[in-house]
């Protein structure tokens, strides 16, 4: 069974720096996906960041970038210039290709401090 | 265009009651996939439909049921419900092209308490 796991409870971060979410994943499998999702306090899951597996190179939105490193089954989100609105539960998310389920990690609370 | 409405937001039922969760996906969407959120067992999948089939289940008792209607709106139901059904409730749906994987969308979920 695949499994996702999120090291790391809680992180904090100051306005403007930049954080690092650690995710670490199991799998057999050559063909799936990774995911990022945000999830403020009014509870909507929304989609950060997403990975293809066959893809090698790191995947970017705006100031959200991932370190994919398919060996080592690692997939950490780096932050840059933070802002308060990012402060959220972040989860990691594992899909295997042409299945819609998605195994969850526990997640990492984001502190913002102004 | 309209988002994933789940529908009420929140519920309170007493143990032993039963209990019926609507979702409704974005239009277009055939598949939705229900989760359990709770503090201590995190997000869980319970089941997955596309085109009115329960396509995946989680391990979840089958007290847990499910199902999709011909417009792909969805209901989950619980049944002789417990303590521990207390969560919040995810709907998640997605256009699934066979093969190609899309992107899924969820709802701002049902949160059910149950005394």
């Amino acid at each position: 069974a695949q499994t996702v796991t999120q090291s790391q409870p809680e992180m904090s971060v100051q306005e403007a720096e930049t954080v690092t979410l650690s995710c670490t994943y199991d799998t057999s499998e050559s063909d799936y996906y990774l995911f990022w999702y945000k999830q403020p306090p009014s509870r909507q899951m929304i989609l950060v960041i997403r990975q293809e597996a066959y893809k090698q190179q790191n995947a970017t939105e705006n100031r959200f970038s991932v370190n994919f490193q398919k060996a080592a089954k690692s997939f950490s989100l780096k932050i840059s210039d933070s802002q308060l609105g990012d402060a959220a539960m972040y989860f990691c998310a594992y899909r295997k290709g042409g299945s819609e389920k998605l195994v969850f990690g526990k997640g990492t609370k984001l502190t913002v401090n102004p | 265009k309209a988002g994933v409405t789940q529908t009420p937001r929140y519920l309170i039922k007493t143990r032993g009651q039963q209990v019926t969760l609507s979702c409704s996906p974005i239009s277009g969407h055939r598949s939705v996939s229900w989760y359990q959120q709770t503090p201590g067992q995190g997000l869980q999948f319970l089941f997955e439909y596309f085109s009115e089939t329960q396509r995946n289940k989680g391990n979840f008792p089958g007290r847990f049921s499910g199902r999709q209607f011909s417009n792909s709106r969805s209901e989950m139901n619980v049944s002789t419900l417990e303590l521990g059904d207390s969560a919040l409730y995810l709907c998640a749906s997605s256009l699934y092209r066979g093969l190609m994987n899309t992107e899924a969308f969820f709802g701002q979920g049902t949160r059910l308490t149950v005394v």
